[in-house]
């Protein structure tokens, strides 16, 4: 099982949609959780940390379910420049690097 | 405050050269992570130090693949005897604390992307 799993995409969803996709990762004992967003042949940038509570900010709203290692985001009335790669990133306990899905792309069509 | 600076961005070598990369942190920040993202992949963490000290190369290849991060200057990730697979983009990020404590953010530079022929 890979440590961070994701579904590829690409997602293509009309301006104004809302859009959710949701990551898994397989160490039980991770302890920080994010989503990074990557533009084409750019840096990875963070989108947002998710806490275990859910959080939300603006229009992204992130859910974390510890039981069943899981993260998910949502995002509300899409704009064209939401189009991306979002990364969903993994901490474990004690580890110094982060681990990274392979990420899913997502197209805002207009 | 400018961000995590990278150069060269990118980096054209011949196998069995060698390529330098370098990695200026953001301001403040103590903390250095390089991670490689190879074509269609995710992003692999390869090595963390902090200034003089490597602290975890878990990721780093066993051979050709060396980092440092000297007192004065920026981190360098240096490939010696570069080989077709090292074509890759590498990442280098940092933080103002330890990762691994406290689910504190890394913050990106853009990237050096090298090509070998």
């Amino acid at each position: 099982r890979k440590e961070v799993e994701q579904d590829p995409g690409p997602f293509n969803v009309p301006e104004g949609a809302t859009v959710a996709f949701n990551c898994t990762y397989s160490n039980s004992a991770s302890q920080s959780f994010f989503w990074y967003r990557q533009d084409c042949r750019k840096e990875p940038k963070l989108l947002m940390s998710v806490y275990s509570s859910g959080n939300e900010d603006g229009r992204f709203t992130a859910q974390l379910n510890r039981a069943s290692q899981y993260i998910s985001l949502l995002i509300r009335d899409s704009k064209l420049s939401d189009s991306a790669t979002y990364l969903c990133v993994v901490n474990g306990r004690g580890a110094d690097g982060l681990t990274f899905g392979k990420g899913t792309h997502l197209i805002i069509q207009p | 405050n400018a961000g995590v600076m990278q150069n060269p961005r990118h980096l054209v070598r011949r196998r069995g050269q060698e390529a330098r990369l370098r990695c200026s942190p953001m301001k403040g920040h103590s903390h250095v992570y390089w991670y490689r993202q190879l074509p269609e992949e995710g992003l692999k963490f390869m090595v963390y130090l902090q200034k003089e000290n490597i602290i975890d190369e878990s990721g780093m290849p066993k051979e050709r693949f060396s980092a440092e991060f000297p007192k004065e200057g920026p981190s360098i990730l240096r490939i010696q005897q570069v080989v077709r697979g090292d074509s890759a983009a590498y990442f280098c990020a940092s933080s103002p604390l330890r990762t691994g404590g406290a689910g504190n953010e890394q913050f990106f530079g853009p990237g050096t992307r090298l090509t070998v022929l």
